[in-house]
């Protein structure tokens, strides 16, 4: 069974720091996706990395694939209370590479 | 591109009652997925089509869970008397054919069994 595990769990931080959360895993993957979910609501796609040390920016946040392909992280530059909500890493495996796995995920809030 | 619908979008039944589930995925996508979400966790795979076969089903899918996608377009999930333990988000995905992970999810049904 693959596991992700998502860390921390919980992040509260007020607007303008800086953060980073963590997915690990001891299986590699194909490829790995971070999603942002808000209560309610599907799991929206960030973004998907594929290559081993591969480093993606979009706008204030910045994914990185481990070199190994078993890690990846995601940093927030300057948090907005807009980036408050659910964020799950999901790493795809298997011969089609097509069923994900997901981390509990880490609930990030920031405060105005 | 209008993204993956699901309907309804919230479900509240009896157990033992039957409910189905609609997910519309990304018109050009072959691909079409289910997976379950509870509360505190992500979301957990339950089965995957590509066009109109069913190719997997997770041991999560018993056998009240069923699901069609009839003519490679729009897929239902049906679950057969239903038990409490079946309240949870249903959540449809869809992806291309060359990016299999990347999946992108619709609003979810939200189902609760009293």
């Amino acid at each position: 069974t693959q596991l992700l595990e998502q860390s921390p769990q919980f992040l509260s931080i007020q607007e303008g720091e800086n953060l980073t959360v963590y997915c690990n895993s001891s299986s590699v993957f194909s490829s790995l996706q971070w999603y942002r979910q808000e209560p309610g609501e599907g799991p929206v796609l960030l973004v998907t990395v594929v290559t081993g040390g591969e480093v993606k920016k979009l706008k204030r946040l910045t994914f990185q694939f481990g070199d190994a392909r078993k890690d990846s992280s995601l940093h927030i530059t300057a948090a907005q209370p807009g980036d408050t909500g659910l964020y799950l890493c999901a790493g795809a495996s298997g011969g089609s590479n097509y069923k994900l796995t997901f981390g509990k995920g880490t609930l990030l809030t920031v405060n105005p | 591109d209008t993204g993956v619908s699901q309907d309804p979008r919230h479900k509240i039944t009896k157990r033992g009652q039957n409910v189905t589930f609609r997910c519309d995925p990304i018109s050009e996508h072959n691909r079409l997925y289910w997976y379950r979400q509870t509360l505190g966790q992500g979301p957990e795979f339950l089965t995957y089509f590509q066009n109109e076969a069913q190719l997997e089903k997770s041991r999560l899918l018993s056998d009240r869970f069923s699901a069609e996608r009839p003519k490679g377009s729009f897929s239902t999930l049906e679950i057969q008397r239903t038990e409490q333990g079946d309240s949870a988000m249903y959540l449809c995905a869809s992806s291309p054919l060359l990016s299999p992970g990347e999946q992108f999810f619709g609003p979810g049904t939200r189902l609760t069994v009293l």
